[in-house]
């Protein structure tokens, strides 16, 4: 398995440009998701999805889209680009099933937005 | 809401000597918590977890960590630190209340603790 897999690994966009962030993962899990992680704040939760054709926000959702067309795939879409979405993102995906399980993450994407 | 507090952004130690890394939560409900640990230019890896049970959990690599209810506290520990334990930890929380009403699984972290382990 190659578990969960993000590209592209950096990327540096323009204000205003638009992109698209990869995340596929293998192991067939119902629940993926995407967080940022900045310097002091953790990881903020920005969309996340329960099953295909289901997606929601999280706690940090604007200027991002996302959709969830089958159980591998959980692309971000970044509209506009702003300076302020530099940041490291990560994609997440773990099993659904009653409880709260391990989330497994991809290796991260590095944003510059100039 | 929940939260999660890690006190101290940056913790240093030596070779050898004991790793405490500081988790303080807020839940209303029963908490489901986590410590992850992330590698320079990696990825996040799940150390440990707490969700009902044993009050203390052994994780991977030699680290432990105790749920403490009256002090709603999950502190992470390891006796003797090593200098591949050099990384940012990070601690989670959830709910069973909060999975079973959204089905979500999502989780709220800490800012992180970053630990240097020195020679």
């Amino acid at each position: 398995n190659a578990g969960v897999t993000q590209t592209p690994k950096f990327q540096v966009l323009k204000t205003g440009q638009s992109m698209t962030l990869q995340c596929a993962q293998d192991m067939n899990h119902e629940y993926m998701s995407w967080y940022r992680q900045d310097p002091g704040m953790g990881l903020r939760l920005i969309h996340y999805s329960v099953g295909a054709g289901i997606t929601d926000q999280g706690e940090v959702p604007n200027g991002y889209n996302v959709s969830r067309s089958t159980t591998e795939d959980f692309p971000l879409r970044l509209l506009s680009a702003a300076p302020s979405q530099t940041s490291v993102y990560f994609c997440a995906s773990s099993l659904s099933g009653g409880v709260p399980n391990e989330q497994f993450f991809g290796p991260g994407t590095r944003l510059t937005v100039l | 809401a929940q939260s999660v507090t890690q006190l101290g952004s940056h913790v240093s130690v030596s070779e050898g000597a004991l790793v405490l890394l500081r988790c303080n939560y807020s839940s209303s409900v029963p908490p489901y918590l986590f410590w992850y640990v992330q590698y320079p230019n990696q990825g996040l890896q799940l150390l440990l977890k707490y969700t009902t049970g044993a009050t203390l959990v052994k994780g991977i690599n030699g680290f432990e960590a105790e749920f403490k209810k009256s002090e709603t506290s999950f502190h992470l520990t390891k006796p003797s630190a090593h200098m591949s334990d050099a990384a940012e930890y990070f601690c989670a929380v959830t709910s069973l209340q909060d999975f079973r009403s959204s089905n979500t699984g999502k989780l709220i972290f800490g800012q992180g603790t970053t630990l240097q382990v020195k020679p």
